[in-house]
């Protein structure tokens, strides 16, 4: 069974850091691009950061360019999202999610404000 | 990046036809996906590729393609498909676009 759980989420301060965490299990990981995706509260979905299999090749939405960094392990079926310079607009729930779109985690909320 | 055009909301009775439209420039030259999300759910694919229904989803969902617009078809709407749903896409410098979401309410 494939599962995806992000991990990493909580409450921080307009500019303060945080890394998110996605475990993935029951498929090749290795074998497929990720990426990841936020909804802020009561909004729409919105793309954040792809990841290809070998890391070689990342892509970010506009607005997180430059604080935002994807990055994965292949040999701990983990994927990760640092998160720095945060602000109150980053706010929403994080969802990690297999390239091929059929899967996704649960989701993990940040909380940007002082 | 493009933007993606969904109409905020669409409304059906049970038994019924809904069409859920998703217009951009980019749609003729890139696959467009569809999700469906009810609330405090993660997304669920459900159209991918404009047109293969996802592993699981019932055969009412379906999708299309013509020029810019995309749409997703729900036949005999059932209650259970009330939910928000939002289209997809990308373009070739590997970044994705979703739309603004389509609250489906059935009435």
């Amino acid at each position: 069974e494939v599962q995806l759980v992000e991990s990493g989420g909580g409450l921080v301060q307009p500019g303060g850091s945080l890394r998110l965490s996605c475990a993935a299990s029951g498929f090749t990981f290795n074998n497929y691009w990720m990426s990841w995706v936020r909804q802020a509260p009561g909004k729409g979905l919105e793309w954040v950061a792809n990841i290809k299999q070998d890391g070689s090749e990342k892509y970010y939405v506009d607005s997180v360019k430059g604080r935002f960094t994807i990055s994965r392990d292949n040999a701990k079926n983990s994927l990760f999202l640092q998160m720095n310079n945060l602000r109150a607009e980053d706010t929403a729930v994080y969802y990690c999610g297999r390239g091929t779109k059929d899967y996704w985690g649960q989701g993990t909320l940040v909380t940007v404000s002082s | 990046s493009y933007e993606l055009t969904q109409p905020p909301s669409v409304s059906v009775s049970p038994g019924q036809t809904a069409g859920i439209t998703c217009s951009g420039d980019a749609l003729p030259k890139h696959y467009a996906f569809w999700y469906q999300q009810k609330p405090g759910q993660a997304p669920v694919l459900v159209i991918n590729k404009d047109s293969e229904r996802a592993s699981g989803i019932p055969e009412r969902f379906s999708g299309s393609s013509s020029g810019t617009t995309v749409t997703l078809t729900i036949s005999g709407v059932q209650a259970e498909d009330e939910a928000d749903y939002y289209c997809q896409s990308g373009d070739s410098s590997g970044t994705w676009v979703f739309g603004g979401g389509t609250k489906l309410t059935v009435l």
